[in-house]
């Protein structure tokens, strides 16, 4: 049972460099989230995805973009890294909104130097 | 500013002990529902509570929403050293988003 699947555990970044943070679930899950965690701040919302071609913001979107061209992935793209995106992001899924069970993957440990 | 509040922040006791942590909000939810995450790995789900008043129980872990579904709590009996972790707490905001509290970290020591 692979649930969701995150891509790299870790990386670490120059300044200004770019990268994506893959994201595939295997349980035909609809939505599909992004999520950064700070210590101390809880899981802030930077996009999601309500299905294959339709993606909307969170509430921390500023230096992220997202697609969803299947089901099963939802990439993260950073453009630009800077410092302030120095976190650990987690992309979960769920079959529907409306406050329904999420399932996490095992998260990306991003540090901007 | 947090839309949900969760006290306390931190938590350390011994094994055996009781304990309750809160989550508060001034906005009303039609759900709420609490994971608890351990280092390394992302939160899991521990329950969804959905009617003022609800309680539901979990072993040891007893969640309760408030009657006017604006708050909820959790309350661990006897506590032992593998609830140690980071509680969550998370509502529906609009229709497709979920928000969370910033947690409560507890340690438990045997």
């Amino acid at each position: 049972n692979a649930g969701v699947t995150q891509t790299p555990k870790f990386r670490i970044l120059k300044i200004g460099q770019s990268m994506t943070l893959q994201c595939t679930q295997d349980m035909n899950h609809n939505y599909m989230y992004w999520y950064r965690q700070d210590p101390g701040m809880g899981l802030k919302l930077i996009y999601y995805s309500v299905g294959a071609g339709i993606t909307d913001k969170g509430e921390v979107p500023n230096g992220y973009n997202v697609s969803r061209s299947t089901t099963e992935d939802f990439p993260l793209r950073l453009e630009l890294a800077a410092p302030s995106q120095t976190s650990v992001y987690f992309c979960a899924s769920s079959r529907t909104g409306r406050g329904e069970k999420l399932f996490f993957g095992s998260g990306t440990q991003l540090s901007v130097l | 500013t947090q839309l949900l509040e969760q006290s306390p922040q931190f938590l350390s006791i011994q094994e055996g002990e009781n304990l309750t942590v809160y989550c508060n909000s001034s906005s009303v939810f039609s759900s709420l529902q609490w994971y608890r995450q351990e280092p390394g790995e992302g939160p899991v789900l521990l329950v969804t509570v959905v009617t003022g008043g609800e309680v539901k129980k979990l072993k040891r872990l007893t969640f309760q929403f408030g009657d006017a579904r604006k708050d909820s709590s959790l309350h661990i009996t006897a506590a032992q050293p593998g609830d140690t972790g980071l509680y969550l707490c998370a509502a529906p905001r609009g229709y497709n988003k979920l928000i969370f509290g910033a947690g409560t970290r507890l340690a438990v020591h045997p």
